[in-house]
């Protein structure tokens, strides 16, 4: 079954505590996106990569860092999470950037 | 950025009505999308309509889609309760790299 895996689903943790958040793909898709969800906000690209090592920042990228050393993860990294980060965050991939998205099913994330 | 706006914001009709939500972005792009998304969960492609294309139809759902004016709709028929949920448009800005996403439409079908 063609899915974007992401975990964990909820992860409560304190700020300045270092996490990531694993998202992995099992289509073989070349383009993959992190984005993050807040009423009234819609949602808001954080980083996309275009390929394996080709990463790039989205609209709201401060405070992330991703990285894509193999084609199927693609991992989003808080290194000292703040509240302001408290969001639902989605990954996404599709054989390219503007082709169909699949998303996985969201990492709620709270940080106090 | 650029970005796709839907319209209306939140809209609420009977079940086996029509519900129409509309998107209008900025620049010109390769192809127009919509996605649904229940409640806090992951959104769901539902149609992408070409920038050359004017309509395009799945199921119960039509998509048109008008370049001049920088605008698309999202017609549902028959409406189901089922098909409560939270709509958005995405466009690519004519780029490969990027897909923006609008703020949404919030759809609730009463039965």
């Amino acid at each position: 079954e063609a899915q974007v895996t992401q975990n964990p689903r909820y992860l409560i943790t304190v700020t300045g505590k270092k996490l990531t958040v694993t998202c992995s793909q099992n289509m073989n898709h070349e383009y993959m996106s992190w984005y993050r969800q807040d009423p009234g906000l819609g949602l808001r690209q954080i980083y996309y990569s275009m390929n394996v090592e080709v990463t790039d920042k989205g609209d709201v990228p401060e405070g992330y860092k991703v990285s894509r050393k193999e084609k199927r993860n693609f991992p989003l990294i808080l290194e000292s999470p703040s509240p302001n980060q408290t969001s639902l965050y989605f990954c996404a991939s599709s054989r390219q950037g503007d082709t169909e998205a699949f998303f996985g099913q969201g990492t709620r994330l709270t940080v106090v | 950025s650029q970005q796709g706006e839907e319209d209306p914001q939140a809209l609420s009709i009977q079940e086996g009505e029509n519900a129409t939500m509309n998107c209008s972005y900025k620049t010109s792009i390769n192809n127009l999308q919509w996605y649904r998304q229940n409640s806090g969960r992951g959104l769901v492609h539902l149609i992408l309509i070409r920038s050359n294309e004017r309509e395009k139809h799945s199921g119960r759902l039509r998509v048109t889609l008008d370049t001049s004016k920088k605008s698309s709709s999202l017609l549902i028929t028959a409406s189901r309760a089922a098909d409560t949920a939270s709509y958005f448009c995405a466009t690519d800005g004519g780029s490969q790299g990027n897909l923006i996403f609008g703020k949404g439409t919030k759809l609730s079908v009463k039965p």
